[in-house]
């Protein structure tokens, strides 16, 4: 599966769009972007993803560039309670998660 | 519907004790993993298991680490001796299938101390 690369650390004000980047400039055809968080003394919470196209859920939008090679989660009204470690990962349909670092996301008030 | 559970939520044991921890996955889901998450890093996953028979067990270290998934629901892992690199939060997750759709849902995770 195709290594991904995000930031270490961003900070959002509260009530503002919180976009999250992810590079995976070596993701193949068959390979999906999935999208987790985790909030502190928690398990990870799976959040969205999308092969190609734009995805929309009850909790994030993902934006896929044309070419595959980056992607953007937007949180369209960051709250406190989206403080979290966020993973962005690419894997074929089936394959076991294979989790990096992640980006802390600090929404602030 | 009731999520994934597990017991303990902490435990301190010196090195060299043995240690046990119990998951018991989303009613109806047939594939149930154990991730081992290291502070500051990322879940890693240990093993998979496909209703009782296990799927991917590449990462789990076979020396010390064993578990089970008796009648394909509840799971137990087992460290016997533990080490001091031991010490870590472990995460069990089921999916309602093994490929296809991977959406997979954790449990809250056991603290494990070794001191």
């Amino acid at each position: 599966d195709a290594k991904t690369t995000q930031p270490t650390s961003m900070d959002c004000a509260e009530g503002r769009a919180a976009n999250l980047p992810c590079n995976h400039s070596t993701i193949s055809g068959n390979e999906y972007v999935y999208w987790y968080r985790q909030i502190h003394s928690q398990g990870p919470q799976y959040i969205i993803h999308g092969l190609k196209n734009n995805e929309t859920n009850e909790m994030a939008s993902l934006i896929i560039t044309e070419d595959r090679k980056s992607s953007t989660l937007i949180l369209p009204h960051a709250t406190l309670r989206d403080t979290a470690v966020y993973y962005c990962i690419a894997m074929e349909y089936g394959n076991k998660l294979v989790f990096g670092a992640g980006t802390i996301l600090r929404v602030k008030s | 519907e009731a999520g994934v559970a597990q017991s303990p939520r902490y435990k301190i044991i010196e090195k060299r004790q043995s240690v046990a921890f119990w998951c018991n996955p989303i009613s109806g889901h047939a594939t149930l993993y154990w991730y081992q998450q290291i502070l500051g890093q990322g879940p890693k996953l240990l093993i998979q298991f496909q209703n009782n028979g296990v799927v991917d067990d590449s990462q789990l270290p076979k020396d010390r680490f064993s578990a089970e998934r008796l009648k394909g629901v509840d799971s137990t892992l087992k460290i016997q001796p533990a080490k001091l690199e031991d010490s870590a939060v472990y995460l069990c997750a089921s999916s309602h299938l093994a490929g296809g759709y991977n959406e997979q849902f954790f449990g809250p995770g056991t603290r494990l101390t070794v001191l």
